[in-house]
């Protein structure tokens, strides 16, 4: 079955970096574009960044861009969040998920699957 | 980008029927037939129930169902129950490539 298991979250200061991971396991992970989306506490759910199955395309929400980079593995079945630059706001569950069902609009498809979140707190 | 629209929170009865809305704009929901619904329940990952609008993956039960008219998308729950009392998000694609969620809406099973 899909697994998908995030890690790396903890606390961190402002301004410092961090990066977080997501191990994926029973499906070919090569062939999925695959995304980050965030919560914060008590908030609703924000959709962070995707890349594409091979990892040629990249694309961020606006409130990351210029700070956060989403990479992958394939060989590894790993994606990645590199985080510079942290704020209090970026506090949040992050989530990878997988989505499925894309076309030629550039809609990368739903996400299907999703893995049981990893914590960051921003904070001093 | 700013967030979708639902209202904060809708309730029903058992074996009722609720809906909640989705209101976004021409740049997204109005655009787009590209609408998902997720349930999550506390400290739990999110959940696909509608996608393309109106399309349920299997294992979703037939009692949710989705629709769109113009910037407004919604979800329907019929015959409520009381499991699926919690947190449901809608979520549009937004073109360039992004997606925009909901604010969220709590349903309570009165």
């Amino acid at each position: 079955q899909v697994q998908l298991v995030e890690s790396g979250g903890g606390v961190v200061q402002p301004g410092r970096p961090l990066g977080l991971f997501c191990a994926a396991s029973g499906f070919s992970f090569s062939s999925y574009a695959m995304h980050w989306v965030r919560q914060a506490p008590g908030e609703g759910l924000e959709w962070v960044a995707v890349i594409s199955d091979v990892g040629t395309n990249k694309y961020y929400a606006d409130s990351v861009k210029g700070r956060f980079t989403i990479s992958r593995d394939n060989s590894k079945s790993t994606l990645y969040l590199q985080m510079n630059s942290l704020r209090a706001e970026d506090t949040a569950v992050y989530y990878c998920a997988r989505s499925v069902g894309y076309d030629s609009n550039g809609y990368w498809g739903r996400f299907d699957s999703w893995g049981q979140g990893t914590l960051l707190t921003v904070s001093s | 980008q700013s967030a979708l629209t639902q209202p904060r929170s809708v309730s029903g009865s058992p074996g009722q029927s609720v809906s909640i809305s989705c209101t976004g704009t021409s740049s997204d929901v109005g655009t787009y037939n590209y609408v998902s619904w997720y349930q999550q329940h506390p400290g739990k990952a999110p959940k696909l129930m509608i996608y393309d609008v109106s399309k349920r993956p299997s294992g979703v039960p037939d009692r949710f169902s989705g629709s769109k008219s113009g910037n407004t998308a919604s979800l329907t729950i019929s015959g409520l129950q009381a499991e699926d009392e919690t947190d449901y998000y809608c979520c549009s694609y937004a073109g360039s490539y992004t997606y925009v969620f909901g604010s969220g809406t709590k349903v309570t099973v009165l």
